[in-house]
């Protein structure tokens, strides 16, 4: 599992709350990435990062930031929950490089906006 | 942009063999994943594809043709475990991942 986790697992929230998700990683990769997963659209990157404050926008970035202040922790914050955010959000790290390299995935985080 | 094609549905029969197409048309292109994910779990690696050809991985085999835009997943020797979603993702100069919407792959017995 590359020692990814992610928190809270799962959670509930109303619409216009803030929330953060958190990924934490223990083996101090340089790359992290936040995607989405939704039916009938596959996994959707987020936001990524390259580096400690590096961050950079995926393709469904809006009502999306990020930031990453020390290397093992990425977190995802949206600022006013909408119910189409509602999704399974998936933490992911980057090992190895060249022509060989992988992308793990964390568990997930199972968020409802109602 | 980026245009990522997968059958949604295959079904095999235990022990068969199985081949999963991916074609693909991306701005920039580094090189093309492919991932196993069980309903309710995180997708898991399988493997990484960056020049032309087979990569072989005990069960798993895949291929690329990076000129035809076209990659597949050859799975052998089916077993009821392997019913999951299989996922292309292709990784773009940016080292950003785009990924197919997934074959469900249903194993009989």
């Amino acid at each position: 599992d590359a020692g990814i986790t992610q928190s809270p697992r799962h959670k509930v929230t109303e619409t216009g709350t803030p929330v953060t998700l958190r990924c934490h990683q223990t083996e101090n990769h340089r790359y992290m990435y936040w995607y989405r997963q939704d039916p009938g659209h596959g996994l959707r990157l987020i936001h990524y990062s390259y580096g400690v404050k590096d961050t950079d926008k995926g393709e469904v970035s809006d009502g999306y930031s990020v930031s990453r202040s020390k290397t093992e922790d990425f977190l995802l914050t949206l600022e006013s929950a909408t119910s189409s955010q509602t999704s399974v959000y998936f933490c992911a790290i980057r090992t190895g490089g060249g022509s060989s390299y992988e992308q793990y995935f964390g568990p997930g985080t199972r968020l409802t906006v109602t | 942009g980026q245009n990522i094609d997968q059958p949604t549905e295959m079904t095999a029969t235990e022990g068969a063999i199985v081949q999963i197409n991916c074609t693909y048309q991306t701005s920039g292109f580094n090189g093309l994943f492919w991932y196993q994910q069980h309903a309710g779990e995180a997708p898991t690696f399988l493997s990484y594809n960056v020049l032309d050809g087979l990569e072989e991985k005990g069960r798993f085999s895949s291929f690329l043709s990076r000129s035809k835009g076209y990659s597949y997943l050859l799975l052998k020797e089916l077993q009821m475990k392997d019913s999951a979603s299989y996922l292309c993702a292709v990784e773009r100069t940016a080292r950003q991942l785009t990924f197919g919407s997934g074959t469900q792959l249903t194993v009989l017995p």
